[in-house]
């Protein structure tokens, strides 16, 4: 069965550092996504950056990039030069078989970044 | 619309009463998800829409939970009788794209539904 397991239930931070979010899955797949979301206190789920399984280079987005790991199975999320804005929960999630990536998310980490 | 909708952004219920729990996706999004989100936890997957066609409903805890989107774009989530164990926040999210190319979600502020 597919799992993600994210192993800090909270994190913080100094503005303007950076920060690692772990996050390790299991699956048996041979192809899947791997993806990160932020929810902020509002509500939705925002997307924040996707690595597939087959990608060489680790994912990079703005100040968000995917540090993926295939041997040791983990995505840990960096967040770089944090801001006071990135106070939120963060979920890991992996896209399941089935060719639509109905996606299977872990139990998420609050980060709150304090100035 | 610019994101997606959903309706109403709070519901209290009184133990057995049904609700219904509606997502408005982006105008021409194919595919449509509900997920369930219990206090502390990740979303989990209720079920799938491709246009009209439900694909997936492996997600529904029970036959309590029925949704729709008879014309391929408005969905209902309906909870019959509904128990305590249903208060959750619900979360629904569309994307222009079917397949494993399909990373281009976007989820609405989801309905927080109390049961009491």
């Amino acid at each position: 069965a597919q799992k993600i397991t994210q192993t800090q239930p909270g994190m913080f931070v100094q503005e303007k550092e950076a920060v690692t979010l772990d996050c390790t899955y299991d699956t048996s797949d041979p192809s899947y996504g791997l993806f990160w979301y932020k929810q902020p206190s509002s509500g939705e789920m925002i997307f924040l950056i996707y690595q597939g399984s087959y990608d060489q280079q680790n994912a990079t987005e703005g100040r968000y990039s995917l540090n993926f790991q295939k041997a040791r199975k983990s995505a840990n999320l960096v967040i770089s030069a944090s801001q006071l804005g990135d106070s939120a929960m963060y979920f890991c999630a992996m896209s399941s078989s089935g060719g639509y990536n109905k996606l299977i998310f872990g139990a998420g980490t609050r980060l709150a970044v304090h100035p | 619309g610019a994101g997606v909708s959903q309706s109403p952004r709070y519901k209290v219920a009184k133990r057995g009463q049904d609700v219904a729990l509606r997502c408005d996706p982006i105008s021409g999004h194919v595919s449509l998800f509900w997920y369930q989100q219990a206090l502390g936890q990740g979303p989990e997957f209720l079920t799938y829409f491709q246009n009209e066609a439900q694909l997936d409903k492996s997600g529904l805890p029970s036959d309590r939970f029925f949704a729709e989107r008879p014309e391929g774009s408005v969905s209902t989530l309906k909870i019959q009788r509904t128990q305590q164990e249903d208060s959750a926040v619900y979360l629904c999210a569309s994307s222009l794209m079917t397949g494993t190319e399909n990373y281009g979600y976007t989820f609405g502020s989801g309905t927080r539904l109390t049961v009491v």
